[in-house]
């Protein structure tokens, strides 16, 4: 079985700029997460989507940051524009059941905004 | 705020004792626990999930449930210098089904 997939890697761009991330889940995994890792920090849930619908967004930065999941499969989380401080990792994580939630998580993107 | 809270450390153990990594949370109706294992520069690997009080064995690690003190941990017994990691307890709240991370415990198995 295929895991999450995200992409790009990394990322580095300058402040005020614009960035995209891409994340396709496990297959048949309904929800879909998108976590910001900030270095020496636990990863904090930025938005949470049940099939294309969003679940939870409360911690998501709305004035920049907006998701969306498509069909209910791939999601893309953009940045815009960038400020120092979402220098970060970018993690993506799917799970086939909410009310367990196990969850597994894509390799991450790395953004550093100078 | 809900909150789960676990010491940074770093936690030094030798190769083949006992690891012993806690943690605590705040929100009463939490319901769901995880434990994720996160080498440096990659990302968190699902490694244990306990649901019931009590205690939940898998091979080497061994998860440790008590509501009642609000309480989790994750036992790893015969560590191994692999096992040096970022360890990050994680909470799932009831209603609206938020998992909340502690910020990790990095263990040390030395050799």
């Amino acid at each position: 079985e295929a895991g999450v997939a995200q992409s790009p890697r990394y990322k580095i761009i300058e402040k005020r700029q614009s960035v995209a991330f891409w994340c396709n889940p496990i297959s048949g995994h309904a929800t879909l997460y998108w976590y910001q890792q900030i270095l020496g920090q636990g990863p904090k849930l930025l938005i949470q989507f049940q099939n294309n619908g969003v679940v939870d967004d409360s911690q998501l930065p709305k004035d920049r940051f907006s998701a969306e999941r498509l069909k209910g499969v791939d999601s893309t989380l953009k940045i815009q524009p960038a400020k120092l401080e979402d220098s970060a990792v970018y993690l993506c994580a799917s799970s086939a059941d909410p009310d367990r939630g196990e969850q597994y998580f894509g390799p991450g993107t790395r953004l550093t905004v100078t | 705020q809900k909150e789960v809270e676990q010491n940074s450390g770093p936690l030094s153990v030798p190769e083949g004792a006992i690891a012993s990594l806690n943690c605590t949370y705040s929100d009463r109706g939490s319901q769901s626990f995880f434990w994720y294992r996160q080498y440096s520069g990659k990302s968190p690997e699902l490694i244990m999930f306990i649901y019931s009080n009590g205690d939940k064995e898998d091979g080497r690690f061994t998860a440790q449930l008590n509501k009642a003190s609000q309480y989790v941990s994750l036992l790893i017994r015969d560590s191994q210098p692999s096992d040096s990691a970022t360890y990050l307890c994680a909470g799932r709240t009831t209603g609206g089904f938020k998992t909340i991370f502690g910020a990790g415990t990095r263990l040390f198995v030395k050799a």
